[in-house]
């Protein structure tokens, strides 16, 4: 049961650009996480929001959540080529521990 | 540093095969989860687990089964293995209410020739 997904599948830009990755989930939820993933690897956790609040920031990374919309926004600024990775969103629901995750972005940064 | 170590990092085996995927997290986590993840499919869980000897089936569990016998070990069992199993396996691990995010393993990739 596919909760969120991602849009575009895949993006391309240079060094130095601004990337934005979207999400948007179907059903309420109590918070949205996003994760990356190198090549072959597994996921590392980098940021979360919750319901009540509509944008977070954590270094390079900005989060935007609009629940009227069921949508988040990941936004990687200055970006670097070790920021090639796929971005994965995943939702969790309230009162529950299980989180569902989209099917990414694969994000090439070319230096 | 904290983490969910996976026994294997690429496994090759036969069809028909009984196969254990172990996975180990040293961060006394309550939840554990399996997951295996297809290109264009994303990750889909396999079982999770809330405490030891508990288990819940995800969304695929046909063909697989688990085992925690010890707070700290999820294992994953393909009890015949096929070629359609063939994939990348992700283990994770969360606190109770897995607001902190989860913690992933490196994948185990697993060829059923």
């Amino acid at each position: 049961s596919q909760q969120g997904e991602e849009d575009p599948q895949a993006l391309s830009i240079q060094e130095g650009e601004n990337a934005t990755m979207n999400c948007s989930y179907k059903t309420s939820i109590n918070n949205l996480q996003w994760y990356r993933q190198n090549s072959g690897r597994g996921l590392v956790h980098l940021i979360l929001i919750r319901s009540n609040e509509r944008e977070k920031h954590s270094g390079r990374l900005r989060v935007t959540l609009d629940t009227s919309k069921k949508s988040s926004s990941l936004l990687i600024t200055a970006s670097r080529a070790a920021d090639t990775a796929s971005y994965f969103c995943a939702t969790g629901n309230s009162g529950t521990y299980k989180y569902i995750f989209g099917t990414g972005t694969r994000l090439k940064v070319l230096a | 540093d904290v983490k969910v170590t996976q026994s294997s990092r690429y496994l090759v085996k036969r069809t028909g095969e009984k196969v254990f995927l172990e996975c180990v997290q040293d961060m006394d986590h309550e939840n554990m989860f399996w997951y295996r993840q297809d290109p264009g499919l994303g990750l889909r869980l396999i079982y999770f687990s809330y405490d030891v000897k508990m288990k819940e089936k995800g969304d695929i569990p046909e063909g697989y089964s688990v085992s925690r016998e010890k707070k700290e070990r999820f294992s994953l069992i393909l009890e015949s293995a096929s070629t359609n199993q063939t994939s990348m396996y992700l283990c994770a691990s969360s606190p109770p209410r897995g607001e902190d995010g989860y913690t992933f393993g490196s994948g185990t990739r697993l060829t059923v020739v």
